[in-house]
């Protein structure tokens, strides 16, 4: 397996414009969270989903942020309009269930808004 | 909900001598402890963790420590190497529904 996937890899957009990161979680796994990580405040769990149905999203922001799991294979982070205080790494995680011990990350994605 | 919070922020050490990491929760009912360590540009990745019911767990040079009464909990590094240079967090979590981590501690190792 080749683990938590996630792209883009590196995103740099315009202060305003839409952006949207994705990630195909483990095959199996069913649970799926998504991470912020900035220096200031380190890893900040956004949401999670379980059976594609998202669970806890009161780390979401604002508004601007939505998340969605289509499927059990795809999730998406979108940021519309995108501030350059959005600028972080974004990482999503995968676990078999949400009872699992070990979190599986993705590689992650470098956004910065300019 | 829970708040983890985690010391020093940045940790510079000598190869050979150890390093502590130390963190504190402030939810009496989480109940499980990983520690993820992130090499620059890539992943967290899990490295050693604990329960509730454990005072203390070790894995060749690295340990961990839980005070539950004083609801803090500490990562040791022995024998320290230049590739135990990284980004270190804590977490907490209470029956690992959710994961709340601290804002990591920068290792570095000098040779």
């Amino acid at each position: 397996d080749a683990g938590v996937i996630q792209s883009p890899r590196h995103e740099v957009t315009e202060m305003g414009q839409e952006v949207t990161l994705r990630c195909k979680p483990i095959s199996g796994h069913n649970s799926l969270f998504w991470y912020r990580q900035t220096m200031m405040r380190g890893l900040e769990l956004l949401i999670y989903f379980n059976n594609n149905v998202p669970i806890d999203d009161s780390g979401m922001p604002e508004d601007r942020f939505s998340a969605k799991m289509p499927n059990a294979s795809f999730s998406t982070l979108k940021i519309q309009p995108s501030e350059p205080r959005d600028s972080a790494v974004y990482f999503c995680a995968s676990t078999p269930g949400l009872k699992s011990e070990k979190l599986f990350f993705g590689s992650g994605t470098q956004l910065s808004v300019l | 909900g829970e708040n983890v919070e985690q010391h020093p922020s940045t940790l510079s050490v000598q190869e050979g001598d150890s390093a502590v990491i130390k963190c504190t929760y402030s939810d009496s009912a989480s109940n499980y402890f990983p520690w993820y360590k992130q090499e620059l540009g890539k992943r967290p990745q899990l490295i050693i963790d604990i329960r509730s019911n454990v005072g203390e767990k070790k894995d060749q040079r690295i340990a961990v420590t839980l005070n539950k009464t004083a609801k803090h909990f500490s990562l040791h590094i022995t024998e320290t190497q230049p590739e135990d240079s990284a980004v270190y967090f804590c977490a907490a979590s209470k029956n690992f529904n959710k994961f709340y981590f601290g804002s990591g501690t920068k290792l570095n190792v000098k040779p």
